[in-house]
């Protein structure tokens, strides 16, 4: 069974950093893509980031480029969301979702979730 | 970036109803669309991808029909455990981007 856990989360003041880990198991991390979600309270889903399997493809959403890394080592099954300039804005909980093989040529879809961290941004 | 308009955002039903939600892209995604379940507290839960494949696990009450710009999730007959909010996702482009949910709630 697929299980991701985010961790890293915690209150940070405005302007600092935090680097967020998503760490997987039960399956062949290296050939999945994996997302960055975020949800900031009583709100709804944002897309944040992905990095393909390999690492060598990455996006942004707007919000946070210039500002967060996504990152993977995949000799350690982790993914991580380095986080900078951070904003009140960005306080939310931070999931990462795991993507199709990439020897899948279906749809795309996020069919494995961590259970999130929360992020809080206040001074 | 493509927008995702979702409709009604807040729906009040009752155990055994039919409910349909629709989602309307601001441009054409073919069926590249996808649909989560979520529960307060939880993360989202994948039912419907590819904008009408049901995801292995998901109840078969919950069927999902469209392509180009207009989408639709219909939940054939309510359950207590489908009280959630649902929010469609559009993979088509990045950035990737997400409706603004629709929770059901009892009447």
């Amino acid at each position: 069974q697929a299980l991701l856990v985010e961790s890293g989360g915690g209150v940070v003041q405005p302007e600092r950093s935090l680097r967020l880990s998503c760490a997987a198991s039960g399956f062949s991390f290296s050939n999945h893509a994996i997302h960055w979600v975020r949800q900031a309270p009583g709100k709804g889903l944002e897309w944040v980031a992905v990095i393909a399997y390999d690492g060598t493809n990455i996006h942004y959403a707007d919000s946070v480029k210039g500002r967060f890394s996504i990152s993977r080592d995949n000799s350690k099954n982790t993914v991580y969301l380095q986080m900078s300039s951070l904003r009140a804005e960005d306080t939310a909980v931070y999931y990462c979702a795991r993507d199709r093989p990439r020897d899948d040529y279906g749809d795309l879809r996020f069919d494995y979730w961590g259970q999130g961290t929360l992020v809080t941004v206040s001074s | 970036d493509i927008q995702l308009t979702q409709s009604p955002s807040f729906l009040s039903a009752s155990v055994g109803d039919r409910v349909t939600i629709t989602c309307r892209a601001s441009q054409g995604i073919s069926n590249h669309l996808t649909w989560y379940q979520q529960k307060p507290g939880k993360a989202p839960k994948l039912l419907i991808y590819g904008a009408s494949t049901l995801q292995s696990g998901a109840p078969s009450r919950f069927s999902g029909s469209g392509s180009g710009t207009e989408f639709t999730l219909t939940i054939g007959s309510l359950l207590p455990d489908d009280f959630a909010s649902y929010y469609c996702q559009q993979l088509d482009t990045y950035p990737l981007t997400f409706g603004g949910g629709t929770k059901v709630e009892i009447k």
